[in-house]
């Protein structure tokens, strides 16, 4: 149980289209999802906390206008990356809260041209 | 500002040899402190939390406080046990649904 998916899984767009990515959390509700950040060979940041039926609330330094967050229901959460540029490649990574612990997707890859 | 720090980026040993992942932290108040681990292809899973005082896959940690540490520890490591091992941190008690300040990460080796 506690399963937590990610779609899509890998993403290449052009410069300053936006791409939306989606978290879903398969067999149980998530209050609360988050989202991180993965640069290569680097750890996981923490961007914004996603709470269902709330405005999402954002790390420090992350831009909200940017990293659009959206928690509409108890499953799913998404990750719009507006006006995607180049530095915004990278690897985004959701996860949601079960029983006080946090289960994480697969990730899904961003390659911004 | 919480930090975590992994100051090995990998560690190799062999079969049999215990294992000692090192994991530093800095935070002001009483954090929670868990292991993730992140074996070939698959996504990040919770190894163990602080609170729980529990071994899991043979593996433990105990928060030193005087230290800021939690460091990882296996008596005797397996093949297995080969993955990306990340610290992390929740500043709060019952931290298990607050976000996480992570390290950078250790990718252990076990050789045969």
């Amino acid at each position: 149980g506690a399963v937590v998916s990610q779609h899509p899984s890998w993403v290449i767009c052009k410069s300053g289209t936006s791409v939306k990515i989606e978290c879903r959390s398969l067999d149980f509700q998530a209050t609360t999802m988050f989202w991180y950040r993965q640069f290569p060979k680097q750890s996981l940041m923490l961007m914004a906390t996603s709470n269902e039926g709330s405005k999402a609330t954002y790390e420090q330094g992350v831009e909200k206008d940017k990293f659009l967050i959206n928690h509409a229901s108890l499953t799913l959460s998404t990750l719009t990356v507006t006006s995607a540029h180049p530095e915004d490649s990278s690897f985004y990574i959701c996860s949601a809260v079960y029983q006080n612990e946090q289960f994480f997707g697969p990730g899904t890859r961003l390659t911004v041209l | 500002a919480q930090r975590v720090t992994q100051p090995e980026k990998l560690l190799s040993v062999f079969k049999g040899a215990p294992v000692e992942l090192k994991c530093n932290y800095s935070y002001s108040g009483s954090p929670e402190l868990f292991w993730y681990v992140q074996y070939s292809r698959q996504r990040l899973q919770l190894l163990l939390r602080h609170i729980s005082r529990e071994s899991i896959k043979g593996f433990t940690a105990d928060l030193n406080k005087g230290e800021t540490s939690f460091h990882l520890k296996k008596p005797f490591a397996q093949e297995e046990d080969s993955a990306m091992y990340y610290c992390a941190l929740s500043g709060r008690a019952g931290g298990g649904a607050d976000g996480l300040t992570f390290g950078k990460g250790t990718h252990l080796i076990i050789q045969p």
